[in-house]
């Protein structure tokens, strides 16, 4: 098994550009989450999916946004990036119904100049 | 709200010293205990948990009890290696909305120096 993948796993974006980040897991997760790691600041969350088909701000989503696309998969869109949005983003996954427990990607390190 | 601090690093220790890294958490309700490991370049793996009081979490060698009277979760293991170096994560679990989100401390480095 995968687990939890990501794409792409660098990227450099001018200021204003806008991409999408790709997370897809196989493990049959019911819940998916977005976080950003900035040096001294831990993880941060995005944005949650509890389920397929729903989906919630966390922490810092200001600048975001997300598709719970099916089960499988939860994109990250930034539609016009920023320099305060270089940081390294990870997805992860969760069981639900009690596990809390998440899985996590490799990340993708993102720069915005 | 839910939080978890945990000891400021970085640490350095020697090859076979004893670790030891603090974490406490707030004591809202009964939550289930995280540790998760980072090594330079990748993302974050479940290292040991605890999901009640008095439980103790172990997994390659390291351990942590559950101590609710201290609302703490403190790492540890015995004797460290050069492979042991890397950020180490405590976290807790919130429960809301349907999702089991996790709360994080802010890391702590360890460096292991043969």
């Amino acid at each position: 098994n995968a687990g939890v993948t990501q794409t792409p796993k660098f990227q450099v974006l001018k200021t204003g550009q806008s991409m999408t980040l790709q997370c897809a897991q196989d493990m049959n997760h019911n819940s998916m989450y977005w976080y950003r790691q900035d040096p001294g600041m831990g993880l941060r969350l995005i944005y949650y999916s509890a389920s397929e088909g729903t989906t919630d701000k966390g922490e810092v989503p200001n600048g975001y946004n997300v598709s719970r696309l099916n089960k499988r998969e939860f994109s990250l869109r930034l539609e016009s990036a920023a320099p305060s949005q270089t940081s390294v983003y990870f997805c992860a996954s969760s069981g639900g119904g009690g596990k809390y427990e998440q899985y996590f990607g490799p990340g993708t390190r993102l720069t915005v100049t | 709200g839910d939080s978890v601090t945990q000891m400021e690093g970085p640490v350095t220790l020697s090859e076979e010293a004893f670790l030891t890294i603090n974490c406490t958490y707030t004591a809202t309700g009964y939550p289930s205990l995280f540790w998760y490991v980072q090594y330079p370049g990748e993302g974050l793996q479940l290292l040991l948990k605890a999901t009640k009081a008095d439980d103790k979490g172990s997994n390659k060698g390291f351990e942590a009890t559950y101590r609710k009277e201290t609302t703490s979760f403190h790492l540890e293991k015995g004797s460290v290696q050069v492979s042991d170096s890397a950020v180490y994560f405590c976290a807790r679990g919130n429960s809301g909305a349907g999702s089991y989100q996790l709360t994080f401390g802010k890391g702590t480095k360890l460096s292991v120096i043969p």
